[in-house]
């Protein structure tokens, strides 16, 4: 089964500064596609950020850049600049490839922006 | 359209009590999903449909549960003899048949069973 792990509950990062959330996954597939959503305190998740696993080059959506790293199974976000509303809790998510496409999620990271 | 909305926001109720949620996806959308959501993890898949067909149940979805989407359109889903354990966020959401450019979410459903 497919597994998502997001190993830092926690982070924090000072206005203006840049910060990497990370995130593992296993799969045996080759065929897969990889999230990152953003979910701010009492509102509705939001996507950030999606990679194709065949496609090498990272994504990148104006602030946000991904460290895609397939071999490893690795998929780091990059925040830049970082805005205080940027603060909220950031979640990983797999879904793999085919007719199926329920994602599977990882157990977030708090992410606290400092002024 | 506004995206994704749930009915209600939150719901207090006994236990043993019975509970139903609304889901209304975005019209164009024929993929809806339900997850649930507790405290400090991720969300957790519960099932989805495709249109009107239900292609997928979790396990974690136990006799209790049921969903329905009649018609393709909304959803609903109930929860029968509720226990404490099913306190949690209720997430729907929404997406064109691939999905590969992931779900439109809407802001949930907390549920607290007293």
């Amino acid at each position: 089964a497919q597994t998502v792990t997001q190993s830092q509950p926690e982070m924090s990062v000072q206005e203006a500064e840049t910060v990497t959330l990370s995130c593992t996954y296993d799969t045996s597939e080759s065929d897969y596609y990889l999230f990152w959503y953003k979910q701010p305190p009492s509102r509705q998740m939001i996507l950030v950020i999606r990679q194709e696993a065949y496609k090498q080059q990272n994504a990148t959506e104006n602030r946000f850049s991904v460290n895609f790293q397939k071999a490893a199974k690795s998929f780091s976000l990059k925040i830049s600049d970082s805005q205080l509303g940027d603060a909220a809790m950031y979640f990983c998510a797999y879904r793999r490839g085919g007719a199926t496409n329920k994602l599977i999620f990882g157990t977030g990271t708090l992410l606290a922006v400092q002024p | 359209d506004t995206g994704v909305s749930q009915d209600p926001r939150h719901k207090i109720t006994k236990r043993g009590q019975n509970v139903t949620f609304r889901c209304d996806p975005i019209s164009e959308h024929n993929r809806l999903y339900w997850y649930r959501q507790t405290l400090g993890q991720g969300p957790e898949f519960l099932t989805y449909f495709q249109n009107e067909a239900q292609l997928e149940k979790s396990r974690l979805l136990s006799d209790r549960f049921s969903a329905e989407r009649p018609k393709g359109s909304f959803s609903t889903l109930e929860i029968q003899r509720t226990e404490q354990g099913d306190s949690a966020m209720y997430l729907c959401a929404s997406s064109p048949e691939d999905g590969v450019y992931g779900y439109t979410f809407g802001s949930g459903t907390r549920l607290t069973v007293v």
